[in-house]
């Protein structure tokens, strides 16, 4: 079975642009989480998404958002970059009645200018 | 707030020795604490899971305990390898999974 990949691999924006990454779970997991990685904060949680659905959400602005779709593949898009927002975000999914058991991609590094 | 943190932040060690490592949490209400380990450039690796009910979990080499009433856990890692440099980090699941800021490992040849 493929893992969960995560596209693009690397990313480099300027300050007030906005951003997309897409993250494909495996086949058959409908539960999918994302994380920001920072070398200050560590890995936080930003939101998971089961069957089109926010289930839940971390402590961060508007500005970042998420959806998923009809075939579990879930994007996070983040607004008005700013510089803290450079980080590795991953993308974990998990499959149903099993949402503890998580399955990491490898992560999409995103460098803010 | 959860606030989980790891101790050591680095650790350096010879080939073979047994260690030892951390992750200390504030709020005992938690499902379950997992530790995952991470390689440069990858995502993280599920290695154990230890549900609040538990004291401790077994794989191979590793062995993590969970005290929940005290806040802490150890990862005991045994006759540790080169293989088993990364970085290991500690994550407690409440409403959500609060990870810790990790411990990175070098095994030494």
């Amino acid at each position: 079975k493929a893992g969960v990949t995560q596209t693009p691999r690397y990313l480099i924006k300027t300050r007030g642009q906005q951003v997309t990454l897409s993250c494909s779970p495996i086949s058959g997991h409908r539960s999918v989480s994302w994380y920001q990685q920072t070398p200050g904060q560590g890995l936080q949680f930003l939101f998971e998404y089961f069957s089109e659905t926010q289930r839940n959400k971390g402590n961060f602005p508007g500005r970042f958002s998420g959806r998923q779709f009809s075939n579990s593949r879930s994007e996070m898009n983040v607004s008005t970059l700013e510089l803290g927002d450079s980080a590795l975000y991953l993308c974990a999914s998990s499959p149903a009645g099993a949402t503890d058991t998580q399955y990491f991609g490898p992560g999409t590094r995103l460098t803010v200018l | 707030k959860q606030e989980v943190t790891q101790i050591p932040a680095a650790l350096s060690v010879p080939e073979g020795e047994n260690l030892v490592l951390n992750c200390s949490f504030t709020d005992s209400a938690i499902y379950n604490l997992q530790w995952f380990r991470q390689d440069p450039g990858k995502g993280l690796t599920s290695l154990l899971l230890i549900q609040s009910s538990q004291r401790e979990q077994t794989s191979g080499r590793l062995n993590a305990s969970l005290d929940k009433s005290s806040g802490r856990s150890t990862l005991y890692i045994a006759a540790s390898q080169p293989g088993d440099s990364a970085t290991y980090l500690c994550a407690v699941r409440g409403n959500q999974f609060y990870f810790g800021t990790g411990t990175s490992l070098t095994v030494i040849p």
